[in-house]
Formats: C-alpha cells, structure tokens, sequence
C-alpha cells in the first residue's frame, strides 16, 4: 500500500500571497489531519476532513482552509501569507475503523518559508 | 485530553536499551497512551499505543504504570537510527477522527 504523499516538498512565497498544499492519503484512509509545525516546536492541529467535510479545527484563522475530495486527497490553502505562516505543513491521513485505530500516517511534509 | 510532561533531552549509547519516560498523572480511564517519533525533518511516526496493559511491537515495549499517571517507552536496542524527537501522547479515544495534540516531546540523541 502506498504511503501519505505531499507536494510540493518546498516552496518559497512572499508576503500577502497565497499557496496551495496538497496530500494524498494512504489507500483507503477516509480521512484526513493538516498540522503546522513551526521550528523547534511539535505540530499543531490545524483541521481535519472526514469524508469530504470538516470534522474538527484548531485555532488557526479563518484565512487557512482545505478541501478533501472524493478520493480522498486533500488541500490545504492559506490565503494573505504572513512572515508567521513559514512551517513545516504536515498532512495525515488516518482510518475511523479498522487497522490501528487512532493512528495517523503522517507524509513527509511541505516547507514553506513566506518572505 | 491530559496533559504530558516528558523531559525535554536525554542520551543512550548505541546499543544499549533507551527508557524514555512520561508523565500523565490527570489521565482518565478511557484515555490512551501513544507514542510517536519524528526524525528530522520528516513526519512524525506511530510506535506504539496502550490503555492499561503493557505493548510491545516490533519497534518497542510501553511499560504503563498500574495507577496509570505514567508510562515508559522502551526501545530495546538503539541505533543512530533511532535519534529523533519522541512524543508521548494522551487522548480519550482511538478513532482515527481526533487531533493529536503534540507537546515538546523528548529529543533522544543515540551516540556511537
């Protein structure tokens, strides 16, 4: 079975701009876990999707947003980019049931650094 | 979810078994304990996770205390492999629907 892929794995934008992430679940995850880790620190939760809608947010503004489509892969967008936004964007697809409940598979993540 | 208190660093000699501690002494009864690992620059990876009982997989053995408030994680051989940040992590459930909240974690540094 294929793993949690991201891309790009780096990107470069500047101030004010906006940026698009993208993630593809493991095979038959229905769901999926957008985390920002900052330097030095541990991810924190963004949001996650189940089954095309959001199921849960943490305390991100409204200016970071997602898509999950219906084969699973999702998006994640984050609008008017501040200095503050330059992360580790890390995206993980998990399963309601079956296998090892509660787990995540994380993907390698993508590095984004807002200049 | 409880609150975990882990050290911030520790050393082992390669070789040698690594016992990495957490503390979760506000733990409730339904709340599970997991462990992941990230290594740098990578994302983070599941090891191991129990409720009451203690685990071992292939990567390592959770020791659970029988008051529940901490826990150990064992990694039985280190390698330099297994140098990486480790994060204990208590939650209510073990559906894949809840978040994971990430505290500072452990950095383990495995020395030659």
């Amino acid at each position: 079975e294929t793993g949690v892929t991201q891309s790009p794995t780096h990107l470069i934008k500047t101030r004010g701009q906006q940026v698009t992430l993208r993630c593809s679940s493991q095979s038959g995850h229905n769901t999926v876990s957008w985390y920002q880790q900052a330097l030095g620190q541990g991810p924190q939760f963004i949001f996650q999707y189940y089954r095309e809608e959001e199921n849960g947010r943490g305390n991100f503004p409204p200016r970071f947003s997602g898509l999950q489509f219906p084969n699973y892969s999702s998006e994640l967008n984050v609008n008017a980019l501040e200095l503050d936004d330059s992360a580790l964007y890390l995206c993980a697809s998990s399963l309601v049931s079956g296998g090892i409940r509660g787990t995540q598979y994380f993907g390698p993540g993508t590095r984004l650094l807002v200049l | 979810d409880a609150k975990t208190t882990q050290p911030p660093s520790m050393d082992c000699a390669e070789g040698r078994a690594a016992n990495l501690p957490c503390n979760h002494s506000t733990i409730s009864g339904n709340e599970y304990v997991y462990w992941y690992r990230q290594i740098h620059s990578q994302g983070p990876q599941y090891i191991i996770h129990g409720l009451k009982n203690n685990e071992t997989n292939e990567m390592a053995s959770l020791i659970i205390t029988e008051d529940r408030k901490s826990s150990t994680l064992i990694l039985p051989h280190a390698t330099l492999r297994d140098t990486a940040v480790y994060y204990c992590i208590v939650r209510v459930d073990d559906t894949g629907r809840r978040a994971l909240t990430f505290g500072s974690g452990t950095r383990l540094q495995v020395q030659p």
